[in-house]
């Protein structure tokens, strides 16, 4: 069983603080992937990896920055929290490519990171 | 630019009955269609999935309808249950290598006894 752990399940952090968002994977994925999800808004690609050392934007990478050191984990990194970074964080890992067979999911997600900023 | 919509943000359904949750996508690239489902502080999990040779697929009490002439896929619940209320959202992605998926805003479906 594929298993996505985030390292906080919630957080608490004053705004201006730097954050830090872990997550390990121990399928071997070469892909992870940061999300954050608010009402109304659906689930937001903030950053993502296709290997260790690289990095690309997603649609909202404004004040967010990722690592990845090792294959197995991928950190986001918060640089200067503020309130409008309140939300939830998910993190996912996958292959390379989504294979396309029905009813076999190609993503994996941890049980996300609460993070409210105050 | 919002690729995936789901334009109902709520639905709510009677135990036993029906649930049609729907989702439209605007780029012709995607070929690929997933639903997770998503408990409040949990991960969301894969719930049905279809490639875009297909029109319908069935697991269960679940099926996924997809019309690729109208951008427009459609799942189904039948019959619904109770442990069904969650948040369910649909997502797109390409083929290839380096594909991502694209979200929906997500329908909160609740069923009611």
């Amino acid at each position: 069983d594929v298993k996505v752990t985030q390292s906080s399940r919630y957080l608490v952090k004053r705004t201006g603080e730097k954050v830090f968002l872990e997550c390990v994977q121990d399928m071997d994925h070469e892909n992870m992937f940061w999300y954050r999800q608010d009402p109304g808004l659906g689930l937001r690609l903030i950053y993502f990896s296709y290997d260790v050392k690289m990095k690309e934007k997603g649609d909202i990478p404004e004040g967010y920055s990722v690592s990845r050191e090792k294959k197995e984990r991928f950190s986001l990194i918060l640089e200067s929290a503020s309130t409008n970074q309140t939300s939830m964080y998910l993190c996912a890992s996958s292959f390379p490519t989504f294979v396309q067979h029905d009813n076999n999911s190609p993503l994996h997600f941890g049980n996300g990171t609460r993070l409210t900023v105050t | 630019d919002q690729q995936v919509k789901q334009n109902s943000p709520s639905l709510s359904v009677q135990e036993g009955r029906i649930s049609i949750l729907n989702c439209d996508y605007t780029n012709s690239m995607f070929d690929y269609f997933l639903w997770y489902k998503k408990y409040p502080a949990e991960g969301p999990t894969f719930l049905i999935s279809i490639s875009s040779i297909k029109d319908k697929n069935e697991d269960g009490r679940f099926t996924v309808f997809l019309n690729k002439s109208a951008k427009h896929l459609s799942l189904h619940i039948v019959p619904s249950q109770p442990g069904d209320s969650a948040v369910y959202f649909c997502a797109a992605s390409g083929s290839g290598i380096r594909q991502k998926l694209v979200f929906g805003q997500g329908t909160r479906l609740t069923i009611n006894p």
